[in-house]
């Protein structure tokens, strides 16, 4: 996806480990988000940012922390990795205002926690 | 908060044939519908959107509806081609920019 770019595409790791994922956009937009998808569930938004150092819980937050120190990069971490935190996990950005309402979605991070 | 309902859940179709999906909100505050095609292993990506002041939309052979007051939203695809199989996610914001809420997906099936 042009312009964001998710890093690792995947990773294995064990249950309690930290984990940190990251997402770099060359868009320059405003808004970032972390959402993670299961089967049956969609879509649910973990963390977003609404500029540098500017975050905001989402729906499913619990477990999960997020930092943004520059407007090009949105960390998740994982502060202890459980099972139930095996999922694939999206970054995605937009620019409300800018005309890029829409978010724009990276290619996924597959997590899997043993 | 919002809440967004998806159906059907899986569609199969003749090639050439319509598929309609429809979702369904809660939340008359929301303002904001877009679509997402979401092909395996990738990310999803925006087909189409649509804002509350507005009834119909469309994009060559993809439409999409709205019914304020029903609240449900629908994307019509006509002529419809292999290619046109993938995932597709409704979703539902107050304030674009902020929280969208998805619908839990429509897996669709275009047979040659």
């Amino acid at each position: 996806d042009a312009g964001i770019t998710q890093s690792p595409r995947h990773k294995v790791t064990e249950t309690g480990t930290p984990v940190t994922l990251r997402c770099h956009q060359t868009e320059n937009h405003r808004y970032m988000y972390w959402y993670r998808q299961d089967p049956g569930h969609g879509l649910r938004l973990i963390h977003y940012s609404y500029g540098v150092k500017d975050t905001d819980k989402g729906e499913v937050s619990d477990g999960y922390s997020v930092s943004r120190s520059k407007t090009e990069d949105f960390l998740l971490t994982l502060e202890s990795a459980t099972s139930s935190q095996t999922s694939v996990y999206f970054c995605a950005i937009s620019a409300p205002g800018q005309g890029y309402e829409g978010y724009t979605f990276g290619s996924g991070t597959r997590l899997t926690v043993v | 908060g919002e809440n967004v309902e998806q159906h059907p859940s899986t569609l199969s179709v003749q090639e050439g044939d319509s598929a309609v999906i429809k979702c369904t909100y809660s939340d008359s505050a929301s303002n904001y519908f877009p679509w997402y095609k979401q092909e395996l292993g990738k990310g999803p990506q925006l087909i189409i959107d649509i804002r509350s002041n507005v009834g119909e939309k469309k994009d060559q052979r993809i439409a999409v509806t709205l019914n304020k007051t029903a609240k449900h939203f629908s994307l019509h695809i006509t002529e419809t081609q292999p290619e046109d199989s993938a995932v597709y996610f409704c979703a539902a914001s107050i304030n674009t920019g902020n929280q969208f809420y998805f619908g839990t997906g429509t897996s669709l099936t275009v047979i040659p």
